[in-house]
């Protein structure tokens, strides 16, 4: 089944926020094998973190990744506006699996 | 510049089958593992299939195992999902999508535009 991710999280500009991936044993706290994505509406998603706390260049610094037991975090610090959109993590699941987060749509106040 | 772009979407009856290709340029396409990553309208990401950059290895998800099949042509720079037994859940915009490397780790850092997929009767 999919990853666990709250379905909304908002901020005020400049404000920072965390949005959490729950998965199991068998998936995020097994691999670090997560990525996340930022989604607009109507456009391929695009790699904002990668082996649960690396940013591919050209991603903005106030994007960072972390991990902790089950459960992995996208933290957006300095919050702007253009930062409003759909967000998505995956992971790897053992075998053949890999599996996408219901996403979190991020509202900047 | 690097760049992936599906085709061979469209409107399909259940039961029927569809091929998809994705034509890579820009880069080395060889270098790279390759997905299928699929959307349902107004839904999130489901991942569908992976190739290895070999083409030696593919994986799919349950949901299509036994009735997609991915596969690559490294000397055309292609990348094929071929479908068969459509049902009205697999309607979405399908993305291929390049994995960061030779290894398979699920880092998608590029992808196409996406082809529609709608199955109905």
């Amino acid at each position: 089944s999919a990853l666990t991710q709250p379905a909304s999280v908002s901020g005020s500009p400049g404000q920072s926020i965390t949005i959490s991936c729950t998965g199991t044993s068998s998936d995020v706290g097994s691999y670090n094998l997560v990525s996340w994505y930022q989604q607009f509406s109507g456009k391929a998603p695009k790699l904002i973190i990668y082996g649960a706390i690396e940013r591919p260049s050209g991603v903005s610094n106030r994007f960072s990744g972390s991990k902790s037991g089950n459960t992995a975090s996208l933290t957006i610090s300095g919050l702007q506006a253009e930062d409003e959109a759909d967000y998505f993590c995956f992971s790897y699941a053992g075998g053949d699996s890999w599996l996408f987060g219901g996403g979190t749509k991020l509202t900047v106040l | 510049q690097e760049q992936l772009v599906e085709s061979g979407g469209g409107v399909v009856q259940p039961g029927r089958s569809l091929r998809l290709s994705c034509a890579a340029s820009g880069f080395i396409f060889s270098s790279y593992a390759t997905h299928w990553v699929r959307q349902a309208p107004g839904k999130g990401p489901e991942w569908v299939a992976v190739i290895s950059y070999d083409g030696n290895i593919q994986s799919y998800a349950d949901s299509v195992k036994g009735r997609f099949t991915i596969s690559r042509d490294n000397f055309k720079n292609t990348l094929d999902l071929q479908m068969n037994s459509l049902r009205i859940e697999d309607t979405a915009v399908y993305y291929c999508a390049r994995d960061r490397g030779i290894a398979i780790e699920g880092g998608f850092e590029l992808w196409g535009r996406g082809t529609l997929v709608t199955v109905s009767s």
